[in-house]
């Protein structure tokens, strides 16, 4: 079995300040990791994946994220936030064909 | 590219009846998935098809059935609603099924069961 947690149902940030979304996950063999954004009243969009090699990954809008294999983690961090970076994040993990969510994170940037 | 299209938006149906939901995948997408969003659930899997064949199934009753089509449009079939069948449906395509590919959503149909 394959599991994804996402331990914070909340992160708050001070614009410009840096983030980090946390994500653990729990998979038999190699993990395929992916995180999304959804934008209220949006659907979600894809912002960067773990496949294999550099351990730092970075997606769209300045994102980066960070695989960690010993501790299992895939942490999405950005050096500066932005108000309009306010949305709910998914952490997403696939393998053998199945893809599990965590159950998401609100992130709300205030000025 | 178009995006992920889904029809209808909303639908309302009443406990018992059956419902369609269709879902057009990007021009070239082969692989298509269904998920369900639910406020206590999250997102779950609810299936995954590719070249016309069930690849993967969730742990969703029997009620809940899909298929594809040679366009690789796709269809999710709800029989007998259910009051917890309401949800926001996401309907996902990629390029191929295998792990490495990520997904692009369309904007879900709301269903409400009443």
């Amino acid at each position: 079995a394959q599991s994804v947690a996402q331990p914070e149902d909340q992160v708050n940030v001070a614009e410009g300040n840096p983030l980090t979304v946390k994500c653990t996950y729990s998979v038999s063999g190699n993990p395929y990791l992916f995180w999304y954004v959804q934008y209220p009243n949006r659907g979600l969009q894809f912002l960067l994946k773990y496949i294999t090699g550099d351990n730092l990954v970075k997606g769209s809008y300045g994102f980066e994220a960070e695989f960690n294999k010993s501790q299992t983690s895939f942490h999405l961090k950005k050096p500066s936030a932005l108000v309009s970076d306010s949305a709910l994040y998914f952490c997403a993990l696939t393998n053998a064909g199945k893809s599990t969510f965590g159950d998401g994170t609100t992130l709300t940037v205030k000025p | 590219k178009a995006g992920v299209t889904q029809t209808p938006r909303y639908l309302i149906k009443t406990r018992g009846q059956q419902v369609t939901l269709s879902c057009s995948p990007i021009s070239g997408h082969r692989s298509v998935s269904w998920y369900q969003q639910t406020p206590g659930q999250g997102l779950q899997f609810l299936f995954e098809y590719f070249s016309e064949t069930q690849r993967n199934k969730g742990n969703f009753p029997g009620r809940f059935s899909g298929r594809q089509f040679s366009n690789s449009r796709s269809e999710m079939n709800v029989s007998t609603l259910e009051l917890g069948d309401s949800a926001l449906y996401l309907c996902a395509s990629s390029l191929s099924p295998t792990n490495a590919y990520e997904q692009y959503f369309g904007p879900g149909t709301r269903l409400t069961v009443t």
